[in-house]
């Protein structure tokens, strides 16, 4: 079985300070990783995948399969970027079936 | 926009009675799948439909069930509802092939007392 692990429930930030969501995963083959995002009173929506390897909206996240984990950064806040991110894992094959984490509320203050 | 919408946006039923809920998804994707978000908790796997067959579950009784159809549109129906039903249902769709992602839908936020 999978699961993800978002130890922060809440991180919060200055404007122009570095950010670090963490998240660990524990699943036994390759996965694929993904942080999903979800502003104030919109839906949930995919940030960005491990595999594309790119950078949104100046978010980047490396997957360490020695460390397990797929934290998302990013060099300076804006205070565009307060909301839920949640890490997920999809198995190999998993199609649509998504291992959630319990998501960290980013709070970015001027 | 993502095209995937989810009727009705909220819902209070009471323990024991039955619900359905419905998600239009967006024209081409044949893959639906349903979530459940209780508060302060991740959407959790409930079961994914692909070309109107369920194609994966997650850890749910029987009592979830659901129905895909050719209109791109599908049904989560809970039955015998329980306290511990009361969440936020999300659905998602995707085509299957190549690289698209999952677009979630704006979610039921489902009561039961």
């Amino acid at each position: 079985a999978q699961r993800v692990t978002q130890p922060e429930k809440l991180l919060s930030v200055f404007k122009g300070a570095p950010v670090e969501l963490k998240c660990n995963y524990s699943y036994s083959g390759s996965p694929e990783l993904f942080w999903y995002v979800q502003y104030s009173r919109q839906r949930l929506q995919l940030l960005l995948r491990h595999i594309s390897r790119e950078s949104i909206k100046g978010f980047t996240a490396d997957l360490n399969k020695g460390e397990t984990s797929f934290h998302l950064k990013k060099p300076f806040a804006q205070e565009e970027d307060s909301a839920m991110y949640y890490c997920a894992l999809k198995p190999t094959g998993g199609g649509n079936k998504l291992t959630f984490g319990t998501g960290t509320q980013l709070k970015v203050e001027l | 926009e993502t095209g995937v919408t989810q009727s009705p946006t909220h819902l209070i039923k009471t323990r024991g009675q039955q619900v359905t809920l419905r998600c239009s998804s967006q024209s081409g994707h044949n893959t639906v799948s349903w979530y459940q978000q209780a508060l302060g908790q991740g959407p959790q796997f409930i079961f994914q439909y692909y070309r109107e067959e369920e194609n994966g579950r997650g850890n749910f009784p029987p009592r979830f069930s659901g129905l895909q159809f050719p209109n791109y549109s599908s049904e989560l129906n809970v039955n015998a509802l329980e306290l511990d039903d009361s969440a936020l249902y999300l659905c998602a769709s995707r085509n299957r092939g190549g690289r698209t992602e999952a677009f979630f839908g704006q979610g039921t936020r489902l009561t039961v007392v």
